[in-house]
């Protein structure tokens, strides 16, 4: 069974400061998606990655694909209060192709 | 583009009641989602279009629930009679694809069964 791991569950921080979360599988993806849902709102694609080993940048955001394509890590460089939200992974089964989600990282980023 | 948009935002009705929550897909995406988001169980897939045909409705919990897709722009999901269990965000979203095709969602339903 694929499965998507995501860590840490809860993150609270102040302005300024630096993180990263993290999106763990034991499969094999052929590419994961990152969303950041906000309050009220739903779920917006961040960024897909596709190529193990692959880096994007979104501003202060920083997407990596592992080089197994197992697994994901996303780091906020000085971390501003409009950077807090759900950040959640996605990536498509074998089977079917319909996404498996992580539970997400609720990061909240304090002035 | 107005994005997906879905109706009501917020429902709070009464045990036993039925409860229809609709949503209009992006023009042009062919495949439509329904997913319910809960705290202890994050997002849920419910059920799935394409070209408004029912694809997979594996995630519908039971019989109560039920979606349609009358046409491209228009979609519903009923519950029938609701349960205080099914207190949840409802969420429809829209694609051009499935797996690795970015879903685009819409704001949720909140809804409420007391």
């Amino acid at each position: 069974t694929q499965l998507l791991e995501q860590s840490p569950q809860f993150l609270s921080i102040q302005e300024g400061e630096n993180l990263t979360v993290y999106c763990n599988s034991s499969s094999v993806f052929s590419s994961l998606q990152w969303y950041r849902q906000e309050p009220g709102e739903g779920p917006v694609l961040l960024v897909t990655v596709v190529t193990g080993g692959e880096v994007k940048k979104l501003k202060r955001l920083t997407f990596q694909f592992g080089d197994a394509r197992k697994d994901s890590s996303l780091h906020i460089t000085a971390a501003q209060p409009g950077d807090t939200g759900l950040y959640l992974c996605a990536g498509p089964m074998d089977s079917n192709y319909q996404l498996i989600w992580g539970a997400g990282t609720k990061l909240i980023i304090k002035p | 583009d107005a994005g997906v948009i879905q109706s009501p935002r917020h429902e709070v009705t009464e045990m036993g009641q039925e409860v229809t929550l609709r949503c209009k897909p992006i023009s042009g995406h062919d495949y439509l989602f329904w997913y319910r988001q809960t705290m202890m169980r994050g997002l849920e897939l419910l059920i799935y279009f394409n070209n408004n045909v029912p694809i997979d409705d594996s995630g519908m919990p039971e019989d109560r629930f039920s979606a349609k897709m009358p046409n491209a722009s228009f979609s519903t999901l009923k519950i029938q009679p609701s349960e205080p269990r099914d207190s949840a965000v409802y969420f429809c979203a829209s694609s051009t694809g499935t797996g690795g095709s970015p879903l685009h969602f819409g704001n949720g339903t909140r809804l409420t069964v007391t």
